[in-house]
C-alpha cells in the first residue's frame, strides 16, 4: 500500500487560514471516510486533530477542520496561531485492515 | 488518562532480533486493539501492524515489509503488547511508536484513529 501524498510544506501568517491536501486512491481515501490528521511538534508524539474526515476528538480547537472530495482529503487551520507550527500527517483506512499515513506537511507560521 | 509506554529498542546488527515492549495503563486493556507505528529520522510515519484484542482472536495483520519478518503478540495480564522484530534490515532503523484508538458513544476506532500514542523507541539497525 503506498503512502498517502502530502505537499512538504505550507505556510501562513497570524491570524490567516491554511489547507492542508491529502491526496490517495480510490482504494483508500476516495473509499472509506476514516480519514485521521496527526499534529507532531518536534520531539513530540502525534496527537490526533480529525477522525473520520471532519469530526474532532475531545479538547482540538475547531479552528482545525476536515473535509474530503474524491480520493484528496484537506486540513484546514483558520485562525493560525504561533503554536500551530508543526509537521502534519494524514491517515487513511486502506481497507484489509490496513492503515496507510502521509509523508507529511510541515507548517510554517511566519 | 492513557498512558502507553515503550521499550526495548537499540542498535543491533543487520539480520538480527529485537523485542520491543508497549506498556499501557489507564484503559481496559483487555478490550484494545494495539498498533504499531514507525518514523524514520526526519520521514514520515508507516504503518507496521496490529493486533486485536483477544475477544476478536488477537488477529493480526502487518504491512508488506515487516510481514514475515515482525511478529506482535499481548499479554492482557501484564497490559503489556510486544513487537518482535527478526531479520532486521537497515531500512527498518525508525522510531517505533504503540498506539492505540477509542471508543465513543458505543461505537469504536480501533483501526482508523489513534489518540494515544506512546513516547516511542528507537530501532538502529547498523552494522
Amino acid at each position: 500500500q503506498s503512502a498517502l501524498t502530502q505537499p512538504p510544506s505550507a505556510s501562513g501568517s497570524p491570524g490567516q487560514s491554511v489547507t492542508i491536501s491529502c491526496t490517495g486512491t480510490s482504494s483508500d481515501v476516495g473509499a472509506y471516510n476514516y480519514v485521521s490528521w496527526y499534529q507532531q511538534h518536534p520531539g513530540k508524539a502525534p496527537k490526533l486533530m480529525i477522525y473520520e474526515v471532519s469530526k474532532w476528538p475531545s479538547g482540538v480547537p475547531h479552528r482545525f477542520s476536515g473535509s474530503k472530495s474524491g480520493n484528496t482529503a484537506s486540513l484546514t487551520v483558520s485562525g493560525l496561531q504561533a503554536e500551530d507550527e508543526a509537521d502534519y500527517f494524514c491517515g487513511s483506512y486502506a481497507g484489509r485492515n490496513i492503515m496507510v499515513f502521509g509523508g507529511g506537511t510541515k507548517l510554517t507560521v511566519l | 488518562e492513557v498512558q502507553l509506554v515503550e521499550s526495548g529498542g537499540g542498535l543491533v546488527n543487520p539480520g538480527g532480533t529485537l523485542r520491543l515492549s508497549c506498556v499501557a495503563s489507564g484503559l481496559t486493556f483487555s478490550d484494545a486493539w494495539i498498533t504499531w507505528v514507525r518514523q524514520a529520522p526526519g520521514k514520515g510515519l508507516e504503518w507496521v501492524g496490529r493486533i486485536k484484542s483477544k475477544t476478536e482472536g488477537e488477529t493480526r495483520e502487518y504491512a508488506a515489509p515487516v510481514r514475515g519478518r515482525f511478529s506482535i503478540s499481548r499479554d492482557d495480564l501484564q497490559n503489556t503488547v510486544h513487537l518482535q522484530m527478526n531479520s532486521l534490515k537497515t531500512e527498518d532503523t525508525a522510531l517505533y511508536y504503540c498506539t492505540t484508538g477509542f471508543c465513543l458513544y458505543g461505537g469504536c476506532h480501533w483501526d482508523d484513529a489513534f489518540d494515544s500514542w506512546g513516547q516511542g523507541t528507537m530501532v538502529t539497525v547498523s552494522s
